[in-house]
């Protein structure tokens, strides 16, 4: 157990729906960063946040946003959603930038229908 | 785009077998090297973060080592085990620009340790 937590585990959803993923830091970590993994791809980096503010952006379509909130959790919000975003979100956390280990979640499996 | 590659892409070897596996990168802009261990049905799990050249790290029978001139690292496994069975992906992130710095993982070694 890595000590970040995601919700929900699994989500079904259709076209066209909105929905947002959780994710909780390992205490005392401020730094949240966003992957996504497709079948027919690697893990891809999408944002990184730091005590609530933006610092880094991968591949992270328009459709795609995400936010830290003052209590450090993390949230990704996926609209107009399409079959190819179909896919496993992690997120992972670490107390500062990029020379850190990331202590990684369990993932949410979105499905789009 | 960041160019980053593991290889082999898949690699079997008997139980007790040493292995070593690569991960090229950009030798400009160096910033780290991440590496992890992701078990099927499993999240990532770190093994090694590294940030200077001639960098090595051990940690039990796992060990790495670190060339940024060159842009490579490696990764080896003594003896290797069943549960040693994983992939294992490599993660680069260039010097820190103004947007901040991002992770570019490779495609992964899958290992699998027969018995």
């Amino acid at each position: 157990d890595s000590g970040v937590t995601q919700t929900p585990k699994h989500l079904i959803t259709a076209t066209g729906q909105r929905v947002t993923l959780r994710c909780s830091p390992r205490s005392g970590d401020l730094s949240v960063y966003w992957y996504q993994q497709s079948l027919d791809q690697g893990l891809q980096f999408l944002i990184q946040y730091y005590n609530g503010e933006e610092r880094a952006k991968g591949n992270i379509l328009e459709r795609f946003s995400a936010q830290q909130f003052p209590d450090l959790h993390s949230e990704l919000n996926l609209s107009s959603l399409e079959l190819g975003d179909s896919a496993l979100y992690f997120c992972a956390s670490t107390p500062g930038g990029p020379s850190y280990e990331q202590y990684f979640g369990p993932g949410t499996r979105l499905t789009v229908t | 785009i960041l160019n980053v590659e593991q290889s082999p892409q898949s690699l079997h070897v008997q139980e007790g077998d040493s292995t070593n596996f690569t991960c090229s990168f950009p030798s400009s802009n160096f910033y780290a090297l991440h590496w992890y261990r992701w078990e099927t049905a499993k999240s990532p799990e770190a093994l090694f973060v590294m940030t200077l050249n001639g960098d090595e790290k051990k940690k039990g029978r796992i060990s790495a080592t670190l060339n940024t001139k060159e842009g490579y690292s490696y990764l080896y496994i003594k003896g290797s085990q069943p549960e040693d069975s994983a992939t294992y992906l490599c993660a680069f992130i260039k010097r820190r620009e103004t947007s901040g710095s991002r992770l570019t993982f490779g495609e992964g070694t899958q290992l699998t340790v027969n018995p």
